[in-house]
């Protein structure tokens, strides 16, 4: 299996762009997550979705962040317009019950930087 | 509210020396879940363990081990004969047991193994 997907790995932006993040879970799995890692606030979760269906965004920090999940191979994380102060790595992960055997299984992350 | 604390910011070792790393957790949860990760420069995460908390043996994996006192809220990490590729930032993480519910991470602490 390829693991979690994010693209792009990198991206860096001007202030007032739009941004969009990428997230490919792993086939079959039905849980998917996204974090936010930032050196004042760690890593915080910003969203998860249940079978495409968004369950939890009180992490998304204000109106400008979005996400969807139009399928269960695919997410998206968008921020418009963006700021300097989102600048930070996003991580995407996705995750398959039974609770027995959970692990949240984590892609490469993307590191945004917005000038 | 679920709550992890990793008090040790920075930790710098020698090569060989062992290397404990703290995690105390709090949650009004009965059943829960710890982990631990490791994120290396590359900036990936890496799953290292997971652990129910109602079993609190402790286990060992290569020069790897985990100390679960449920009693303390606590779940320690130790590396024997630390290498300089332990070189990371490690993070405890605690979620609820009812599976696929999102990971509540401690701020982490930087490892340094000095060759």
């Amino acid at each position: 299996d390829a693991g979690v997907i994010q693209s792009p790995r990198h991206e860096v932006t001007e202030m007032g762009q739009e941004v969009t993040l990428r997230c490919k879970p792993i086939s079959g799995h039905d849980y998917l997550f996204w974090y936010r890692q930032t050196m004042m606030r760690g890593l915080e979760l910003l969203i998860y979705f249940n079978n495409n269906v968004p369950i939890d965004d009180s992490g998304m920090p204000e109106d400008r962040f979005s996400a969807k999940m139009p399928n269960a191979s695919f997410s998206t994380l968008k921020i418009q317009p963006s700021e300097p102060r989102d600048s930070a790595v996003y991580f995407c992960a996705s995750s398959l019950a039974p609770a027995e055997t959970y692990e949240q299984y984590f892609g490469p992350g993307t590191r945004l930087t917005v000038t | 509210a679920q709550k992890v604390t990793q008090a040790q910011t920075e930790i710098s070792v020698v090569e060989k020396e062992d290397v404990t790393l703290d995690c105390v957790y709090e949650t009004r949860d009965t059943t829960y879940y710890l982990f631990w990760y490791k994120q290396p420069p590359s900036g990936e995460l890496v799953f290292l363990i997971r652990r129910n908390s109602f079993d609190e043996q402790n286990e060992i994996s290569g020069r790897y081990s985990w100390n679960f006192q449920k009693s303390t809220s606590s779940f320690n990490f130790t590396i024997t004969a630390s290498q300089v590729v332990d070189s990371a930032v490690y993070f405890c993480a605690l979620s609820a047991y009812s599976g696929n519910t999102p990971l509540v991470f401690g701020k982490g602490t930087r490892l340094s193994v000095i060759a």
